[in-house]
């Protein structure tokens, strides 16, 4: 398996401001992705993270709002840009050795925008 | 986009009993992931199955897929209390992917 670490665990943020969430892995991963889990609801996922170019955003989800980073194979991060409070949710980080391997998840970070 | 339905929705039931949670796909399945979340918590990984009538156990916990009825189930043998939480099944939206989509969750409650 893999470590990951999320921080920040939680945060509460005040509306129209900016948050970045750090995803680090103790190991090298081909895959890294992040997901959105909105209070009472499952998990929903916002996009992957390309190692070296642009990631690659699902369907309700742009760059603009949710700009990531992955400058290498262990880390990489998540913005949530200009927040409202319909953003807090638990944001959470996923990885995976190779395809067709097991996903991991971080312990996943709880923001509230007041 | 897949979606995946589990049922039940929620499940509370006595501390030794058996229980089976199902995860139904609309679409074929690429394979099934089985996790557990505390609340507010990350997902522990259980199981991942990839082939159409694979099992997996660990513990007093079995996971099957039958790929035909694009289904898998849970069993959890002699619940404990420490079996409680919520489990989500995720599964690939194509061959060899590893991003996810999730079922809407089974809320599990184990009373002593």
């Amino acid at each position: 398996s893999a470590v990951i670490s999320q921080k920040p665990s939680r945060d509460i943020c005040q509306r129209g401001t900016s948050l970045t969430i750090q995803c680090q892995v103790d190991s090298q991963v081909t895959m890294m992705f992040w997901y959105r889990q909105q209070p009472g609801q499952s998990l929903t996922l916002i996009a992957t993270a390309n190692q070296g170019s642009e990631a690659t955003y699902e369907s309700g989800f742009v760059i603009d709002k949710f700009p990531i980073s992955r400058p290498n194979l262990t880390f990489s991060t998540l913005t949530v840009s200009n927040m409202s409070p319909e953003d807090s949710s638990i944001y959470l980080c996923s990885v995976s050795r190779d395809s067709n391997t097991e996903a991991f998840f971080g312990q996943g970070t709880r923001l509230t925008v007041v | 986009s897949q979606e995946l339905e589990q049922s039940p929705q929620s499940l509370i039931v006595q501390e030794g009993k058996n229980l089976t949670i199902n995860c139904t796909s609309s679409k074929t399945l690429y394979g099934l992931y089985w996790y557990k979340q505390k609340y507010g918590e990350g997902l522990i990984f259980l199981m991942m199955l990839q082939k159409g009538g694979e099992e997996k156990s660990h513990e007093k916990i079995t996971a099957k897929l039958d790929e035909k009825k694009q289904q898998s189930s849970l069993h959890i043998t002699a619940s404990q209390p420490s079996h409680a939480g919520i489990y989500l099944c995720g599964a690939p939206g194509r061959a060899g992917a590893n991003n996810l989509f999730f079922g809407t969750g089974t809320r599990l409650t184990v009373i002593p």
